[in-house]
Order: structure tokens, then C-alpha cells, then sequence
């Protein structure tokens, strides 16, 4: 099935700095790469997705960047704010088999004032 | 739309013990989901369910069962409650319209945190 890893686990960034968060999945034929943001005591919640026809996506502050043949996505938040302090979860979805969402482990991001 | 609705959101089970996590949704979503959140683990799937009366296991099903006899219900039973299961339990729905390609945001209810002792 498919594997998806996320690097680094954990990752400070300067208040106004930019965070990057990087995925990587092995089954080639996903297409489909959501991001999730958890903060603490939440519940998990969409902030964006990218389709595998598309190299890139953005939303204001955040954007996400897919390589196919290298087989990794990256979450980029710019300008980054203490309310960005969260889990951050990538998950991948694989064109056969099991049409479920596979979740990397997370990545927590913190902000510093 | 109240979204997804878990209840009970704390609860403390005795080892042994049995209960049933309540989920229901009102968007009308035919997929839905139960995962568990275990401390830097990141999001495991337990079962899943593609319509009312279809349910399948996920990546571990063992210690749980599930039903889905509507559409707006998915209830997670623990049967015979083990500390290994201490845990936070999400439910999560979509829709999903058919083919491979084409998924949708999940919606996430708030969590159910569980203690076994």
C-alpha cells in the first residue's frame, strides 16, 4: 500500500520566516495530496490540496508544490504567524486499491514570537 | 449544518469493559471513517464504510467493530477494552461521487479521548 513520510518531525521558525514541510509517498499512481492542520486539542482540519495534473497550489499564505517524478509534495507557509503553530499532517491517495487516504505521522511547527 | 458529532469526547473504561463511540454526520457524505491519534503517530485508519450497510477494515481493525446502518451513523464498539487502546478517536466523513480520482476534503468531528486502566 501506499507509504507516506513526512521531514522534519518537528520544526521552529522565527515569527514572519518561512516554513517549508516536505512529503514523500511510493505508490506512483496517487494523485490526489492533501494537507491537514491539527492544532492543539483540535480536530484535524483541510487548509489545502493539490491534484497530481498540477505542479503547484496557493492560498494566500500557504502554498504546496508537487514533484511526480521525484515523488514528493511540500507544504511552504510564508510570513509565518504564532496561529501557524500546529500539527501539520500530508496524506496521499492512491489511484487503486484501498481508496483511503494514506496519513504521513505529522510534522509539528512552531512559531516563535 | 452541525458537521460531524462525536460523542462521548472523554471516557474512562475499566480493562475488559465494553462501549460504543457515537458518530454522526448531517451532510449527507457517503464515506466515513474512524481513526485513532495516538501520541506522534500520526492518524491510523480502523474502519471504514462507503454507504450505509458497506463497511471494511482499515489499518487496525483488531479490538473493533463497526456498523453502518444509515447513512448519518457510524458507530465504533470496543469490545473487551485493553490499555492499548487508550487513544484519541476521530470520525471523519466525505463524499465521494465515484472513480478513483476524485475525493474529497474529510471532514473531521471533534475527538473522542479514551483511557483504558
Amino acid at each position: 500500500g501506499e507509504n507516506v513520510e513526512q521531514h522534519p518531525s518537528t520544526l521552529s521558525v522565527q515569527e514572519g520566516d518561512s516554513a517549508v514541510i516536505k512529503c514523500t509517498y511510493s505508490d506512483s499512481a496517487s494523485n490526489y495530496f492533501p494537507w491537514y492542520k491539527q492544532e492543539l486539542g483540535k480536530r484535524p482540519q483541510l487548509i489545502i490540496d493539490i491534484r497530481s495534473n498540477v505542479g503547484e497550489k496557493k492560498d494566500q499564505r500557504i502554498a504546496v508544490t508537487l514533484n511526480k517524478t521525484a515523488k514528493h509534495f511540500s507544504l511552504h507557509i510564508t510570513e509565518t504567524q504564532p496561529e501557524d503553530s500546529a500539527v501539520y499532517f500530508c496524506a496521499a491517495f492512491p489511484r487503486e486499491g484501498n481508496n483511503r487516504l494514506a496519513f504521513g505521522k505529522g510534522n509539528q511547527v512552531v512559531v516563535i514570537p | 449544518n452541525a458537521g460531524v458529532t462525536q460523542t462521548p469526547k472523554f471516557r474512562i473504561l475499566k480493562i475488559g469493559q465494553s462501549m460504543t463511540l457515537q458518530c454522526t454526520q448531517d451532510m449527507n457524505h457517503n464515506y466515513m471513517y474512524w481513526y485513532r491519534q495516538d501520541p506522534g503517530m500520526g492518524l491510523k485508519l480502523i474502519y471504514y464504510s462507503v454507504g450505509a450497510g458497506i463497511t471494511d477494515k482499515g489499518e487496525v481493525p483488531n479490538g473493533y467493530n463497526v456498523s453502518r446502518s444509515t447513512t448519518e451513523d457510524f458507530p465504533l464498539r470496543l469490545e473487551l477494552a485493553a490499555p492499548s487502546q487508550t487513544s484519541v478517536y476521530f470520525c471523519a466523513s466525505n463524499h465521494r461521487t465515484g472513480g478513483s480520482a476524485n475525493t474529497g476534503e474529510l471532514f473531521f468531528g471533534e475527538g473522542s479521548r479514551l483511557t483504558v486502566l
